[in-house]
């Protein structure tokens, strides 16, 4: 069993819609979740992070942990084209600065 | 949040040579960097943990004496691909956590070709 899990998509939802972005993880001591975004040909770059179960908003994006579900989500509101990427789940299970990423789900947003 | 940089950002070499890759972190110390590979529309893949005044730790199957590893100082690590081979072809990301905290930033990566 892989230490995260996420749909790979593609996702495609339209201009404007809610974009909903799913995370299992395996390691039920696992204390810190976070989401990158990453385009073509570039980098992964931070999101969100989060921590504690509930949710956390930071602008059109809101994070969602669910730690005795083991379950992550990242909803993007407002969709645009630009949010067209592939979204990476990553949780740090706690033994250390490593993290387990997940292979990622690739959104596209359709003007 | 914060900065860090890969150099070159693109390298093209022959086969059979060595390509070194630096990794700093501008704004923060970093006892600790990883080194990923990331092949055309594959996950990233943790190759090693670079550790500050120490040996680096391999992920399995990757080869310690062909990814060369060196953290030299606090803001820097380097990757070195020794005696490159066109499969090494691919874009080699490095990563540091911010100090005091676990979030982890990339680099811009670095995108090797071995013709």
């Amino acid at each position: 069993q892989k230490e995260v899990e996420q749909n790979s998509g593609p996702l495609s939802v339209p201009e404007g819609a809610i974009a909903s972005l799913n995370c299992t993880y395996s390691d039920r001591g696992s204390q810190s979740f976070f989401w990158y975004r990453q385009y073509s040909g570039k980098s992964p770059e931070l999101i969100m992070f989060i921590y504690s179960n509930g949710d956390k908003e930071d602008g059109r994006f809101t994070a969602q942990l669910n730690k005795a579900s083991q379950y992550v989500s990242l909803l993007i509101r407002d969709s645009q084209p630009s949010d067209s990427a592939t979204y990476l789940c990553a949780v740090n299970p706690n033994t250390g600065n490593q993290f387990y990423f997940g292979t990622g789900t690739s959104l596209t947003v359709i003007p | 949040g914060a900065v860090v940089s890969q150099h070159p950002s693109r390298v093209i070499c022959k086969s059979g040579t060595s390509v070194k890759i630096e990794c700093r972190s501008l704004d923060f110390q970093a006892t600790t960097m990883f080194w990923y590979r990331q092949f055309p529309k594959q996950s990233l893949m943790l190759m090693a943990t670079s550790n500050e005044g120490s040996k680096a730790t391999y992920e399995q199957g990757v080869e310690k004496d062909k990814f060369l590893i060196n953290h030299a100082s606090l803001t820097l690590s380097t990757l070195t691909v020794t005696s490159a081979h066109p499969e090494d072809s691919s874009f080699y990301i490095c990563s540091a956590p911010q100090g005091g905290t676990d979030t982890q930033y990339f680099g811009p990566g670095t995108r090797l070709t071995v013709l």
